[in-house]
C-alpha cells in the first residue's frame, strides 16, 4: 500500500541554524501539506500546497519557513533560522482530493 | 480557537464491548470529518470519514456517527480489542480552506483485556 514517507526520523540542531524536512507524499496525490505537534499540545496546520504553489498558510508559518517541491517527487519544508519553539513532531501529508494520509513524522529538537 | 473539541482525555474499555468516541466541532462551514488513529512517534492513521451530506459511515467494527444540527460526530468501535489502544484524533476541514484539517484534542483509548 502506498505510504507517506519522511526523512530524517530525528533532528537535532542549534538554535540559529537551518533545517530542512523531507517527505515524499504518495505519488498520485496533488494536495500536499505540512503539520507539527508540539509535545502534549494539539496537530496544527501549517502550510497547504498544491500546483506547484501555497494555497494556504497558517500565522505560525512566517518567514521563516518555507516549502518547495524541488522534482516530481520530493516535497520539502525549511526552516531557516530556528527557534527554541520550533522543537516539534512535523508531519507531512498528502491527498488526492479530501482525506490526507500522513508520514510517520520528523522529530525536531532545537538546542 | 477550540473549534473542534475532544471532551473526553482518555477512555476505558473492556475487550469485546463498544467504544464510543465524541467530538463537537463550532464551524458550520466544516465539510468533511475524519478520525484518525495515533501511537506515540507516530504518524496519524487514517480511519474513517464523514461527508457532510451524510449522517452515518461503516467500515468494518468502525462506524462513524455525524449529527449536523448539534454540530457533534461520534465514532464506534465494536467490538473492540487491545489493539485498538491509541489516542483517536478527530479531524474536520471545508472545501473553501484548500482541505486544511483543524485537529481536536484526542481521546486516549485504552482497551483491556
Amino acid at each position: 500500500e502506498p505510504e507517506v514517507t519522511q526523512t530524517p526520523s530525528h533532528q537535532v540542531t542549534q538554535m540559529g541554524q537551518e533545517v530542512i524536512l523531507r517527505c515524499v507524499p504518495i505519488s498520485n496525490h496533488l494536495y500536499f501539506y505540512w503539520y507539527r505537534q508540539i509535545l502534549g499540545q494539539k496537530v496544527e496546520f501549517l502550510v497547504s500546497f498544491y500546483n506547484n504553489e501555497i494555497s494556504e498558510k497558517s500565522e505560525i508559518f512566517d518567514d521563516q519557513f518555507s516549502v518547495e517541491r524541488p522534482d516530481g517527487s520530493n516535497f520539502t519544508l525549511k526552516i531557516r533560522s530556528t527557534k527554541l519553539e520550533d522543537s516539534a513532531m512535523y508531519f507531512c501529508a498528502s491527498s488526492d482530493y479530501d482525506t490526507q494520509y500522513f508520514g510517520p513524522g520528523t522529530r525536531l529538537t532545537v538546542l | 480557537d477550540q473549534q473542534v473539541k475532544q471532551n473526553s482525555p482518555s477512555l476505558s474499555v473492556q475487550e469485546g464491548r463498544i467504544s464510543i468516541l465524541n467530538c463537537d466541532y463550532t464551524n458550520s462551514m466544516f465539510d468533511y470529518f475524519l478520525w484518525y488513529k495515533k501511537y506515540p512517534a507516530e504518524g496519524p492513521t487514517f480511519l474513517i470519514s464523514i461527508s457532510s451530506i451524510k449522517d452515518k459511515n461503516e467500515d468494518g467494527r468502525f462506524t462513524v456517527f455525524l449529527n449536523k444540527s448539534a454540530k457533534h460526530l461520534s465514532l464506534h468501535i465494536v467490538p473492540s480489542q487491545p489493539g485498538d489502544s491509541a489516542v483517536y484524533f478527530c479531524a474536520a476541514s471545508a472545501m473553501d480552506s484548500s482541505y486544511k484539517l483543524i485537529f481536536g484534542s484526542g481521546t486516549r483509548l485504552l482497551v483491556r483485556p
